[in-house]
C-alpha cells in the first residue's frame, strides 16, 4: 500500500514557468520532509514541515502543510535551470527511526 | 565533514554471490536506515535500527541481513544475490528525538548479473 502518493511523476517546463507538485497520504504523519535528489547522489533535505496549515519559504520555493497534516505541496515561482531534479516527499512519526516516500516528481526545467 | 559515507559506490555480482555493503556516520546520530531506489518507485525501506544492537524489518526486507553492533555502522548484507536486487542502495541515518530529517550517503550502485 502506498502511503504517499506525488503527482505528477514528470514534469518538464521553460524557464521562469511556475509549478506546483503535490503530495498526499492516506495517513497522518508527525512531520513531512521534502527533499531534492541529483542523479547520482543522494537527496538531500529542502524542509521540514510541522504543523497543520504550516507554510515555509524557502527563496523561490514555497511549501505548505495541510490542516489535517496528510498532504502537501511545494510550489517554485520562476523555474530556473538549477532546479532541475527529483523531488521526493517523506512522511516519518515521532521516534519512529524511519521515514515513508512518494514515488517522486521528475523536474526539467529547459533554458 | 564526512556525514554518511557508504561503500562501495559501484558493485557488480553475479547470481548466488554475498556481499556486503557498508555504512558508516560520523554525527552520533542515534537511528540508522537503508532503502533502495529503483526507476520509479522511489524510496523503500530495507531495515532500520534505533540503536546499536537493535534492528528492525522495512517495507522490503527479504534477502538482506542487518546488525548494529556500533551507532556508527550499520552495514547490510546480501546473502544470495538476485537478479531483483539490481538496484542503487541509500543508507541514512537521524537524530533520535529529531522531526525524522534524513541524512543520506551518496549511494552504492549493485549490479546482479
Amino acid at each position: 500500500t502506498q502511503l504517499l502518493e506525488q503527482s505528477p511523476q514528470f514534469l518538464s517546463i521553460q524557464e521562469g514557468e511556475n509549478l506546483t507538485v503535490y503530495c498526499n497520504s492516506s495517513s497522518v504523519f508527525s512531520s513531512l520532509q521534502w527533499y531534492r535528489q541529483e542523479p547520482g547522489e543522494g537527496p538531500v533535505l529542502l524542509v521540514t514541515v510541522v504543523t497543520g496549515g504550516e507554510v515555509k519559504k524557502l527563496k523561490r520555493l514555497t511549501f505548505q502543510f495541510g490542516d489535517a497534516r496528510k498532504d502537501s505541496s511545494l510550489h517554485i515561482t520562476a523555474a530556473q535551470p538549477g532546479d532541475t531534479g527529483l523531488y521526493l516527499c517523506a512522511g516519518a512519526r515521532t521516534n519512529a527511526g524511519k521515514s515513508t516516500f512518494g514515488d517522486g516528481t521528475t523536474l526539467t526545467v529547459k533554458p | 565533514n564526512a556525514g554518511v559515507t557508504q561503500t562501495p559506490k559501484f558493485q557488480v555480482l553475479k547470481t548466488g554471490q554475498s556481499m556486503t555493503l557498508q555504512c558508516a556516520q560520523d554525527m552520533n546520530h542515534e537511528y540508522m536506515s537503508w532503502y533502495r531506489q529503483d526507476p520509479g518507485m522511489g524510496l523503500r525501506l530495507i531495515h532500520y535500527s534505533v540503536g546499536a544492537g537493535i534492528t528492525d524489518q522495512g517495507e522490503v526486507p527479504n534477502g538482506y541481513n542487518v546488525s548494529r553492533s556500533t551507532t556508527e555502522d550499520f552495514p547490510l548484507r546480501l546473502l544470495s544475490a538476485a537478479p531483483s536486487q539490481t538496484s542503487v542502495y541509500f543508507c541514512a541515518s537521524s537524530l533520535a528525538g529529531s522531526t525524522g530529517e534524513l541524512f543520506f550517503g551518496e549511494g552504492s550502485r549493485l549490479t546482479v548479473l
